[in-house]
């Protein structure tokens, strides 16, 4: 059964990097499937934030492109979201997720992890 | 980008009850149309995906219809579990936005 696992600190200072991990556990991400991000808060409700490939091809939602990059790490099963230049709008629960590309649907999500933009 | 609504944004229900959520896009998707549940302190779980497919798991007293931007999704027979938030989201083309949300609560 495939599980999901998202890490990163918690408390981010505005105009930083927040960098979020998600471990998959019970699938290899080589063997295929995209891989996204997905954030919530409750000002903008469920917002997608980009998905990646297992090889590393990736595609992000063009309101947040400029400042999202993801990165994948089959070795360690993992991959990475790094949002550059925060503020507190950028303050959500944040979910990653396993991506079906046939349908684009999000099949498998991790638990979320709050992170906060505060000074 | 195409746009998601949902109605009613909350609703009060009874168990046993029939219950029918409204998802609308802002311009056709076909059928690419995706139903998520979630309870709260939790990750959305799928329910249904291409508008009427019911995910691996899921109760049969789910449904899904509906083509091109209008779109339901219907719980036949209102369960304690079932009392939760429903999402929809377009899975037609980036970005894959998500409507607002509808609560389903206890009467």
């Amino acid at each position: 059964q495939v599980q999901l696992q998202e890490s990163g600190p918690g408390l981010v200072k505005p105009s930083e990097t927040l960098s979020l991990s998600c471990a998959v556990s019970g699938y290899a991400m080589s063997s295929g499937y995209y891989w996204g991000w997905i954030r919530q808060s409750p000002e903008k409700g469920l917002e997608w934030i980009g998905s990646i490939y297992h090889s590393g091809g990736s595609y992000y939602n063009p309101s947040l492109e400029s400042r999202v990059s993801l990165s994948v790490d089959t070795s360690k099963n993992q991959f990475s979201l790094k949002l550059r230049s925060v503020t507190a709008a950028d303050t959500a629960v944040y979910y990653c997720a396993r991506h079906w590309p046939n349908r684009s649907r999000f099949d498998t999500w991790g638990q979320g992890t709050l992170a906060t933009v505060s000074s | 980008d195409i746009q998601m609504t949902q109605s009613p944004s909350s609703l009060s229900a009874s168990l046993g009850d029939r219950v029918t959520i409204t998802c609308r896009a802002s311009q056709s998707i076909t059928d690419y149309l995706n139903w998520y549940q979630q309870k709260p302190g939790k990750a959305p779980n799928l329910l249904i995906h291409s508008a009427s497919t019911l995910q691996s798991g899921v109760p049969s007293r789910f449904s899904g219809s509906g083509s091109g931007t209008d779109f339901n999704l219907t719980i036949s027979s209102l369960q304690p579990e079932d009392f939760a938030v429903y999402y929809c989201q377009q899975s037609d083309r980036t970005p894959f936005n998500f409507g607002p949300g509808t609560r389903v609560d206890i009467k």
